[in-house]
């Protein structure tokens, strides 16, 4: 079954470190978010992608960086991890032309 | 951009009640609005969605109306059950054919047995 899927599911990194989130999905969508989400904030959106060597940048998408180089895969980069990037990261995917998106597991991302 | 506002923040209900929901947006080019349930510790799956050229849709137990006009959106769970628990959220999305909701801070529901 096609599915999203995210790694590490949990990360505990020192501040100042530079970290990867990954994301991979098997459904052959064109379109991939990054979303983090914190209490009472909801989802905010970090960075998508219409496609192959297609990013866009977000409402919160200081400090974060991705690059889309095949369609299955959006990896995330907190480049220099700060306290304030304590959070859970969610990976979406969409197909073109819809709007219903599928939400990886997560990863809990602990900056200390 | 869009801006979308959700009440309450926590609803408790007993179990078999109605629970409602409710949004607005700001934008009226916004034309599919969905509703997503996050259970505690997992992921946000849609439960249900509505577009603009429809007013109502109903799915068993859940039911969202959508009034464009005054530009806000509802929720509505019947009968509610313990296993309905959990963080809400709604969303809109734009007709300009980004397909990127924006989403509300969410509705915590807890349903007390």
């Amino acid at each position: 079954d096609a599915e999203i899927t995210q790694s590490p599911r949990h990360k505990i990194i020192e501040t100042g470190r530079q970290v990867t989130l990954a994301c991979h999905q098997t459904w052959n969508h064109n379109n991939m978010f990054w979303y983090r989400q914190d209490l009472g904030h909801g989802l905010r959106l970090i960075h998508y992608s219409y496609g192959v060597h297609d990013t866009n940048k977000g409402e919160v998408s200081d400090g974060y960086s991705v690059s889309r180089s095949n369609t299955e895969d959006l990896p995330l980069t907190l480049e220099s991890a700060a306290s304030s990037q304590t959070s859970v990261y969610f990976c979406a995917s969409s197909g073109a032309g819809a709007y219903e998106q599928y939400f990886g597991p997560g990863t809990r991302l602990t900056v200390t | 951009g869009e801006n979308v506002e959700q009440h309450p923040s926590t609803l408790s209900v007993q179990e078999g009640d109605s629970a409602v929901i409710k949004c607005t947006y700001s934008d009226s080019a916004s034309n599919y609005f969905p509703w997503y349930k996050q259970e505690l510790g997992k992921r946000p799956q849609l439960i249900i969605d509505i577009r603009s050229n429809v007013g109502e849709k109903k799915d068993q137990r859940i039911a969202v109306t959508l009034n464009k006009t005054a530009k806000h959106f509802s929720l509505h769970i019947t009968e509610t059950q313990p296993e309905d628990s959990a963080v809400y959220f709604c969303a809109a999305a734009d007709a300009g054919g980004s397909y990127i909701p924006t989403f509300g801070r969410g509705t915590s529901l807890i349903v007390h047995p």
